[in-house]
């Protein structure tokens, strides 16, 4: 079955600290990976894409990597900032005919002054 | 600036009644989706369109309609045959297959 996992449910770190966010996947075939930053009650809003063959991207403070043999995703963020307090959401597409796209739950990051 | 615009912002209907959601987008994008989002879950699609006048089923249309009448308009119905409609509902469109995809800011409906 398709799924995927993302940990932690919820954290809270202090400003200026580092973070990062886990997303496990057993999608398959796979095609690539999206991270969504998701203020509260506002529309999720695209971070970074990961293809097969990427590694890593950087978006800013935002540094998102995939080890596709692990099946493994991780978003950091450096010198978080208060407006990083937001829910982020871990998405994989499925290389069908409908190009599936299976959701992870979200970590809610909270950032304190 | 273009976007996608949902309204309304909140809503709230009593058992029993259908109510209709509304979503606009002016980018100019063929396709647009409905997705429900519930505390603790991932985004679950509703209804989708590829093109003007044809739409499909998602994972969980039972108790929803939609239509497609026109490209910048993809209005979703909640009817009362949908047994826990209290959520969350996103819409979202994209341009092409490889795009990501551009949501909406939301309507949060409690039914009671």
């Amino acid at each position: 079955k398709n799924q995927v996992e993302q940990s932690p449910q919820s954290l809270i770190i202090l400003e200026g600290k580092n973070c990062t966010l886990q997303c496990n996947y057993t999608v398959s075939p796979f095609s690539n990976l999206r991270w969504y930053k998701q203020d509260t009650g506002r529309g999720p809003v695209s971070l970074t894409i990961m293809t097969f063959s990427e590694n890593t991207k950087s978006n800013g403070r935002y540094t998102a990597t995939l080890d596709a043999d692990t099946k493994q995703s991780s978003l950091h963020i450096t010198a978080s900032q208060l407006s990083d307090s937001a829910s982020y959401i871990c998405v994989v597409i499925v290389m069908d005919s409908n190009y599936q796209l299976i959701w992870g739950a979200g970590t809610k990051l909270i950032i304190k002054p | 600036d273009g976007g996608i615009t949902q309204s309304p912002k909140y809503l709230f209907r009593k058992e029993g009644q259908n109510v209709t959601l509304s979503c606009e987008q002016n980018l100019n994008h063929d396709a647009m989706y409905w997705y429900r989002q519930d505390p603790g879950q991932g985004l679950r699609l509703i209804y989708y369109s590829q093109i003007v006048n044809d739409f499909q089923k998602g994972d969980i249309a039972e108790g929803y309609s939609v239509s497609r009448e026109k490209k910048e308009s993809f209005p979703l119905t909640v009817t009362s045959a949908q047994k826990n409609p209290t959520a969350f509902y996103l819409c979202a469109s994209k341009d092409s297959q490889n795009s990501p995809l551009h949501f909406g800011n939301g309507t949060r409906l409690t039914v009671t």
